[in-house]
């Protein structure tokens, strides 16, 4: 299986202050037909995932565009342009390349300060 | 407007088989590249993939609980069912269905509201 790791596993961000969050694949999320197939999910309290970013940065629809994705291979970053008290919640990255199965990160706790 | 919303039991006990429902509309699921799937998430843990179905009744499966899963579709009343054999209480989590298109944007695009199972005896 293909094993994605997040960092940090928590961070708390001051509201308008940028927030970043790593993800790393231990292969890479590459395909044959040029697209990348990492994907970006914020589970706020109490909620079910929602995705935010498909295909390393193309944003969901209705997804504000302080979120933002990129990266390429194994390496991948979502950042937050200015964090809102709206934004808390887990984030988890997910591979969706190499299946069966998918596979998501350990996913990064954001709260606000 | 996509929806999904899962049910089933909220307690089953160890050794049981579990059997869930995902009733979804907005969607069918007889349109080519459409699928179904079902993630859990134990408490306070991550997320974990367990089984999709695809329109054309392709079926994939997590390999380490494949032996214990078995998915199916009812395209005429919009339900997927999931099967789970021989649970323990390590399978306590929140059972949650959602869509996937191959023709959108490839991932877990729709999620229903998730159901909590308990295994306990």
């Amino acid at each position: 299986d293909i094993v994605m790791t997040q960092t940090p596993l928590s961070l708390s961000v001051t509201p308008g202050q940028p927030a970043s969050i790593s993800c790393k694949s231990s292969q890479s999320l590459l395909h044959s037909d040029g697209k990348t197939y990492l994907y970006w999910y914020l589970q706020k309290p109490g909620q079910s995932p929602q995705l935010l970013i498909y295909e390393v940065s193309s944003r969901f629809s209705g997804v504000p565009d302080r979120f933002s994705g990129s990266g390429s291979g194994t390496d991948f970053t979502l950042k937050i342009s200015r964090v809102e008290a709206e934004d808390v919640g887990v984030y988890y990255c997910m591979q969706g390349i190499h299946l069966p199965p998918y596979t998501f990160g350990q996913g990064t706790k954001l709260e606000i300060k | 407007q996509i929806t999904l919303k899962e049910s089933g039991p909220t307690l089953v006990k160890p050794t049981q088989t579990l059997t869930l429902t995902c009733t979804f509309s907005g969607f069918s699921l007889s349109t080519s590249g459409v699928g179904v799937g079902w993630i859990r998430q134990p408490p306070g843990k991550a997320l974990e993939w367990l089984a999709l179905i695809y329109w054309d009744d392709d079926k994939r499966y997590s390999p380490s609980l494949k032996s214990r899963l078995t998915i199916t579709k009812d395209t005429s009343k919009n339900q997927v069912v999931l099967t789970m054999t021989n649970m323990d209480p390590v399978d306590t989590a929140t059972y949650y269905c959602a869509h996937i298109a191959a023709a959108g944007t490839g991932g877990w695009d729709y999620w229903g509201q998730g159901t909590l199972v308990t295994v306990s005896s």
